[in-house]
């Protein structure tokens, strides 16, 4: 059972565009929603994450999108880079419950391309 | 050290050998996760320590996978008997706070190609 569904698979976005990212999950236990960006060759590093008593939270280019009622989270990215070509994946948990629930549920990625 | 280190960072091995793969958590960090990323997909939950204990297991797809910790120290994943299907790039994270969802670091990886 995937629980967390990320879309679209890749994106191709022109400098200086908008790249959104979506994911959706299932469990309604999770309360903090990371994004994380992956370089080739590189583990993933943390970008941005919310805590779901936010509906949107912003740093620099990048912002997450909250929607608690659709069970769903939005990364997007203003002002698209070709520095910022890379795969990014979207996750959820519930860390403050103990428990198994602490560790990350990944979506399964999506590769954005920033054409010059 | 100043971030997760694992090796090595890419192991080639026939099918039916055994692997290790070992992890340096960042220093004082006492959570410690094991993931696989297979291509074009996302990462899956192998295990998890807390300290040299592991409270959750449920990842590790078979027997044939084992993981072991020292301390708040480095951990070795094992695979034995390897078989095509494992190949992946097997990713360590470590956490200052454990259990929580906070502040992963991961490594570089550790490529596995089993042929």
């Amino acid at each position: 059972q995937q629980q967390v569904k990320q879309s679209p698979q890749s994106l191709i976005v022109q400098k200086g565009g908008i790249s959104i990212i979506n994911c959706a999950y299932e469990n309604t236990a999770f309360d903090y929603f990371p994004w994380y960006q992956q370089f080739p060759g590189k583990g993933p590093a943390l970008l941005i994450a919310i805590r779901p008593d936010v509906s949107e939270k912003k740093e620099g280019r990048f912002t997450i999108s909250f929607n608690k009622s659709a069970k769903q989270f939005s990364l997007h990215i203003m002002d698209s880079q070709p520095g910022d070509s890379a795969t990014y994946f979207c996750a959820a948990s519930n860390p403050n419950s103990g428990g198994s629930n602490y560790k990350l549920t990944f979506g399964k990625g999506t590769l954005l391309t920033v054409n010059p | 050290g100043a971030g997760v280190s694992q090796s090595p960072s890419n192991k080639v091995t026939e099918k039916g050998k055994d692997v290790e793969l070992r992890c340096d958590p960042i220093s004082g960090h006492t959570a410690l996760y094991w993931y696989r990323q297979r291509l074009g997909q996302g990462l899956e939950f192998l295990i998890y320590f807390q300290g040299n204990s592991a409270p959750d297991k449920s990842g590790l797809p078979s027997d044939r996978f084992s993981a072991e910790r020292t301390g708040e120290s480095v951990s070795t994943l094992t695979i034995q008997r390897t078989q095509q299907e494992d190949s992946a790039v097997y990713l360590c994270a470590s956490s200052r706070q454990g259990p929580t969802g906070y502040g992963y670091t991961f490594g570089s990886g550790t490529r596995l190609t089993v042929v």
